[in-house]
C-alpha cells in the first residue's frame, strides 16, 4: 500500500544533542510538511516543501531544520533540542496544493528529551 | 490564538445512536474545512471535508454542516459505530493558501459505548 512512513517511531535524545527525524513516502506527492504536536494540543505546522521549494512558518524556530534531498524523504533536524521540543513530529504529504487534495499523515515520531 | 476550538475534549455515545462533534472557528477568511480522524498510535486520516460554497456534505455515515454565519461546523456520525472510536481533529484553511496551511483544532475524544 501506498503510505507515509515515518522513522523512527520513538526518539529518545539528550539535552542539546542534534536528532534527525526521516520521513518517507511512496505516493509520489509534491507536498510534504512537518508538524508539531503537543499532548492535548492542536497539531502545528512547522515547515512544508512544495517540490524543492521550502515554506518556512514565521514562527518556527530557527533550531527546527528540514532537507528534502529528493521527491521520497523529507528530514526533520533539531539542532539543539530543549526540554520544550519534547512532542509528538507528525509527517505529511499532499498531491498539489489543491485543496481538494487532503493531507495523508504518517503515524508520527514521539520524541523525549532527557 | 486559536483560530479553530473544540471546546468539548471529550464525548462518548451510546452504539448506534448519533454522535455529534463541534468545532469553531474565528477566522473568517477560512473557506475550507475538513474532518481527520485518529486512532491511538496512528496518524490522522483524511473523513470527510466541506467547502464555504455549501452549507452541508455527506458520506455515507458521515455529514458535515457548515453554518458560515456563527463559525460554526460539526460532523454528524449515524449510527454510530464501535470502530469509530477515535480522536476527531477539525481543520481549516483559507484558499488563498491553498491546501499549504491547515490549522487545527486540539480534537475531541470519541468513545462509542457498546
Amino acid at each position: 500500500d501506498a503510505m507515509v512512513i515515518q522513522n523512527p517511531r520513538y526518539q529518545v535524545t539528550q539535552f542539546g544533542k542534534p536528532v534527525t527525524l526521516s520521513c518517507s513516502q511512496t505516493l509520489n506527492h509534491n507536498v510534504m510538511y512537518w508538524y508539531q504536536q503537543k499532548s492535548s494540543q492542536a497539531p502545528k505546522l512547522l515547515f512544508h516543501y512544495y517540490d524543492k521549494d521550502f515554506n518556512n512558518e514565521a514562527d518556527t524556530p530557527d533550531n527546527f531544520q528540514s532537507r528534502r534531498p529528493n521527491t521520497s524523504f523529507c528530514f526533520l533536524d533539531i539542532r539543539s533540542p530543549g526540554l520544550g521540543d519534547a512532542a509528538m513530529y507528525l509527517c505529511a504529504t499532499s498531491g498539489d496544493r489543491d485543496l481538494n487534495q487532503p493531507q495523508h499523515f504518517g503515524d508520527g515520531t514521539r520524541l523525549s528529551i532527557l | 490564538d486559536q483560530q479553530v476550538k473544540q471546546n468539548s475534549p471529550s464525548l462518548s455515545v451510546q452504539e448506534g445512536r448519533i454522535s455529534i462533534l463541534n468545532c469553531d472557528y474565528t477566522n473568517s477568511m477560512f473557506d475550507y474545512f475538513l474532518w481527520y480522524k485518529k486512532y491511538p498510535a496512528e496518524g490522522p486520516t483524511f473523513l470527510i471535508s466541506i467547502s464555504s460554497i455549501k452549507d452541508k456534505n455527506e458520506d455515507g455515515r458521515f455529514t458535515v454542516f457548515l453554518n458560515k454565519s456563527a463559525k460554526h461546523l460539526s460532523l454528524h456520525i449515524v449510527p454510530s459505530q464501535p470502530g469509530d472510536s477515535a480522536v476527531y481533529f477539525c481543520a481549516a484553511s483559507a484558499s488563498n493558501f491553498g491546501n499549504e496551511k491547515l490549522t487545527f483544532g486540539t480534537g475531541t475524544r470519541l468513545t462509542i459505548i457498546p
